[in-house]
């Protein structure tokens, strides 16, 4: 089955730590995104990427960074320098056709806490 | 820049009742909207997108949107509430050709009562 798989579904970090949270898709898409979901506030962009070994800041990157050296994966870090960590993140991918939007597939999502 | 508004963050109907679910957009540029849908704890689900083919957009479970350009608006509605349909929505817009860029409203979650 093709989708966009990721891990953990529950991470616990404490204060002054790093953790990474992956994602991997077998949809063969160019375009891979990292959202931040906090309750009554939608979802914001953290980071995304257009293509490998290329990545662009969203809206709210402080914190936060991000690798792409495979097309099927982008993991993303969160330090210890973003100060409220505690979230539901989410990663989606999409195609990317010049002149076409494409919608864009999300994963099941990973919910942070700060211990 | 483009945003989304949606207008209840709450909305309860009973069960069989009409669904209405209200998105508004700012955009400078001919809109792609997209409707989103999300059980707890997981991720988000495309229900419909409108990509300029055709103003009333029919997608999955039941539900259709339309494109009113002159109301700025991309409502999101279901002839008939189900159980199974009790989620948050979120109205997506997108921001520019490259990147399928998204811009979400802040969502709305619909509670159906028996």
């Amino acid at each position: 089955d093709g989708g966009i798989t990721q891990s953990p579904k529950y991470l616990f970090r404490k204060e002054g730590q790093n953790v990474t949270l992956s994602c991997e898709q077998n949809l063969n898409h160019d375009a891979m995104y990292w959202y931040r979901q906090d309750p009554g506030q939608g979802l914001r962009l953290i980071y995304y990427s257009q293509i490998v070994n290329d990545f662009q800041k969203g809206d709210i990157a402080e914190g936060y960074s991000v690798s792409r050296e495979k097309k099927e994966s982008f993991p993303l870090t969160v330090t210890s320098a973003q100060k409220n960590p505690t979230a539901f993140y989410l990663c989606a991918s999409s195609m990317q056709t010049g002149g076409v939007h494409n919608e864009q597939f999300f994963g099941p999502g990973t919910r942070l806490t700060v211990l | 820049a483009q945003s989304v508004t949606q207008l209840g963050s709450h909305v309860s109907v009973s069960e069989g009742a009409l669904v209405l679910l209200r998105c508004n957009y700012s955009s400078s540029v001919p809109p792609y909207l997209f409707w989103y849908v999300q059980y707890p704890n997981q991720g988000l689900q495309l229900l419909l997108k409108y990509t300029s083919a055709a103003t009333l957009v029919k997608g999955i479970n039941g539900f259709e949107a339309e494109f009113k350009k002159s109301e700025t608006s991309f409502h999101l509605t279901k002839p008939s509430a189900h159980m199974s349909d009790a989620a948050e929505y979120f109205c997506a817009v997108s921001s520019n050709n490259a990147g399928n860029m998204l811009t979400f409203g802040g969502g709305t979650r619909l509670m159906v009562k028996p």
